[in-house]
């Protein structure tokens, strides 16, 4: 079945950019029925969508992060990527890459996710 | 953006019980809501979607109902592995929001 992977440094200082990956096993990004997403889940708090990209590079992101975020997706290796630029402490979280589909009555939901990759922003 | 409120946020019950968490959307969301059950350093994982229709693989004992701004997941007989904090999820406009969470511990 369709595995997701994270990976990345686990230490970013403020002001730079997180640079993130998330590798597709047993399945393809290729395929038009999936867009791939990223959600993040700050340390004791809830969950945040940060955005999604279709195998197009069609995306989508959050309007609160959108100046930020870019994410890009490279069929060739089966991958996408986060970048989130000018991070603070408040970028502190655990960053998760899922899988949302689309069934054929149009209903969405994120059936497949990574195992989280925790990010620390800190000098 | 659309505000999820779930209810309660803490609950404590015992091996047995019938639980409902209750999720209220601060717009109408149509039947776009999803569940997920999350333990402690683990991923998320789907339970439901479109309100009521549950993913493959995970028990009857869950089942998730409404429609518009309110809705209700609800586990029928608690067993000691679903003892996790669930979220909801709408779907119906983008950016997708999460509820807050509910915490549901052993009594």
């Amino acid at each position: 079945q369709v595995q997701l992977q994270e990976s990345g440094p686990g230490l970013v200082k403020p002001s730079e950019t997180l640079s993130l990956t998330c590798t597709v096993s047993g399945g393809s990004v290729s395929s038009g029925s999936y867009y791939w997403s990223w959600i993040r889940q700050p340390p004791g708090k809830g969950l945040e969508w940060i955005g999604y990209i279709y195998y197009s590079g069609s995306t989508n992101y959050n309007p609160s992060l959108k100046s930020r975020v870019t994410i890009s997706v490279d069929t060739s290796k089966n991958q996408f990527s986060l970048k989130l630029s000018s991070v603070t402490a408040a970028d502190t979280a655990v960053y998760y890459c899922a899988r949302e589909s689309v069934d054929i009555w149009g209903r969405d939901y994120m059936d497949v996710w990574g195992k989280g990759t925790t990010v620390t922003v800190s000098s | 953006d659309i505000q999820l409120t779930q209810s309660p946020s803490f609950l404590s019950a015992s091996v047995g019980d019938r639980v409902t968490i209750t999720c209220r959307a601060s717009q109408g969301i149509s039947s776009y809501l999803a569940w997920y059950q999350q333990k402690p350093g683990k991923a998320p994982k789907l339970l439901i979607y479109a309100a009521s229709t549950l993913q493959s693989g995970v028990p009857s004992r869950f089942s998730g109902s409404g429609s518009g701004t309110e809705f209700t997941l609800t586990i029928s007989s608690l067993q000691p592995e679903d003892f996790a904090t669930y979220y909801c999820q709408q779907l119906n406009s983008y950016p997708p929001t999460f509820g807050q969470g509910t915490k549901v511990e052993i009594k």
